[in-house]
């Protein structure tokens, strides 16, 4: 069965240093997609970035990387220049292929981060 | 703004009631999705709908279904309420092209 791991219940970061979230999965599938969502303390769910395990690039979305190794078997986090409003849970999560277009996710437990001034 | 809207935002109710949380998916989002986040259990599937069909089915309850109508907005019908069943509830939505799934503010369940 697919499974996503997160290691990191919390973690803390100083204004303006780069983190690394850890997420490791584990599938037997050759082709899946592998996201990042932040869940801020207002609860709603914000996509960061998503990684093909196709895609031969590791993916950026500005301030976000995905540190992709398929081999290991790891999609971990990284946000450079952490800012105050970076606090928040993150989710790695990681989408099953069904038959016909489906795309449901399976999540990891999530990390919390806070980023201090 | 993800674009994808559900009503409502609070919903508090009493144990054995049913209650109906609806879901808007991103103007031409075909694929409705719902997952339940609890604290016990994290986020988990429920049920994805793909134009009006219900295309895969996780961890949901047989008191709880769910439909999408021919305009795609979408419903989850919770049914004889249990404490248990209190939870932040999320709908996604995503393009022909999956590899993009945004989750709308989510209705926060409370059963007392």
């Amino acid at each position: 069965a697919q499974k996503i791991t997160q290691t990191q219940p919390g973690m803390f970061v100083q204004e303006k240093e780069a983190v690394t979230l850890d997420c490791t999965y584990d599938t037997s599938d050759q082709s899946y997609g592998l996201f990042w969502y932040k869940q801020p303390s207002s609860g709603e769910m914000i996509f960061l970035i998503y990684q093909g395990s196709y895609d031969e690039q590791n993916a950026t979305e500005g301030r976000y990387s995905l540190n992709f190794q398929k081999a290991r078997k790891s999609a971990n986090l990284v946000i450079s220049a952490s800012q105050l409003g970076d606090s928040a849970m993150y989710f790695c999560a990681m989408r099953e292929f069904l038959s016909g277009n489906t795309g449901k996710l399976i999540f990891g437990q999530g990390t919390t981060l806070q980023v201090k001034p | 703004d993800s674009g994808v809207t559900q009503t409502p935002k609070h919903l508090i109710t009493a144990t054995g009631q049913r209650v109906t949380l609806r879901c808007s998916p991103r103007s031409g989002d075909l694929s409705v999705y719902w997952y339940q986040q609890s604290l016990d259990q994290g986020l988990q599937f429920l049920i994805q709908y793909y134009n009006g069909e219900e295309r895969a089915k996780g961890n949901i309850l047989e008191r709880f279904s769910a439909q999408q109508f021919p305009d795609l907005h979408s419903e989850l019908n919770l049914s004889s309420l249990e404490l248990g069943d209190s939870a932040l509830y999320f709908c996604a939505s995503s393009s022909p092209r999956p590899d993009e799934q945004f989750f709308g503010p989510g209705t926060r369940l409370t059963v007392l």
